[in-house]
């Protein structure tokens, strides 16, 4: 069965340094998403896009975060100079269509900010 | 904006015994909404989906969700709770193309 895939699992990193995390989307599937889970909370959207473009972001994906689709495979979301509140997990989706499907979601990237 | 509910933070139950988990949701139309679980370490996987068809949905591992308008409610239900049932579920409403989670509900299951 098809899966949302994401490296890495868990990331340590320094505050303010970049982080780039990554995901492999499901190969047929058009939009692709991330959120994040600041532990203890709600599951918040931060991004979708398709078509190489960004089509929706929240008030949380400010000017530190960016989203590319490098290749035909890859789905990543970067963070330019990372704080303690970045610290989530952060979780990569994707669907084939956007009104009433199911997103798929990927395991998830722990990410921590020391 | 669409948004839901959970009623419950964290519901115990005995293994063999029924399940309820409940939701909430706030929507000017018709909604799409899902509930998922994440089992420890384990990414979100969908349990089952309501997109305006049936009001009884049923999905995987036996849960099944009925969808109320009268009561704006689609309160998650399992006969007899399993020891693997034990995880986090969310109740999720799609608001604008985007999913909006509901804050969960963790699910221990005593032998």
């Amino acid at each position: 069965e098809p899966e949302v895939t994401q490296t890495p699992s868990h990331q340590v990193t320094q505050m303010g340094q970049e982080v780039i995390l990554r995901c492999v989307p499901i190969s047929n599937h058009l939009y692709f998403y991330w959120y994040r889970q600041i532990l203890g909370q709600k599951v918040e959207f931060l991004v979708s896009f398709y078509n190489n473009e960004i089509s929706e972001k929240s008030e949380i994906f400010d000017d530190q975060f960016s989203v590319e689709r490098p290749d035909g495979s890859n789905f990543t979301l970067k963070i330019r100079s990372t704080k303690l509140e970045d610290s989530a997990m952060y979780f990569c989706a994707s669907s084939q269509q956007r009104e009433g499907h199911e997103q798929f979601f990927g395991p998830g990237t722990r990410l921590t900010v020391l | 904006a669409q948004s839901v509910t959970q009623l419950d933070s964290h519901v115990s139950v005995s293994e063999g015994t029924p399940v309820l988990l409940r939701c909430n949701y706030s929507s000017s139309y018709s909604p799409s909404l899902f509930w998922y679980v994440q089992h420890p370490n384990k990414g979100l996987q969908l349990l089952l989906k309501y997109t305006s068809a049936a009001t009884l949905v049923k999905g995987i591992n036996g849960f099944e969700a009925e969808f109320k308008k009268s009561e704006t409610s689609f309160h998650l239900t399992k006969p007899s709770a399993h020891m693997s049932d034990a995880a986090e579920y969310f109740c999720v409403v799609m608001d604008d193309y985007k999913l909006s989670f509901g804050a969960g509900t963790t699910v221990t299951v005593r032998a």
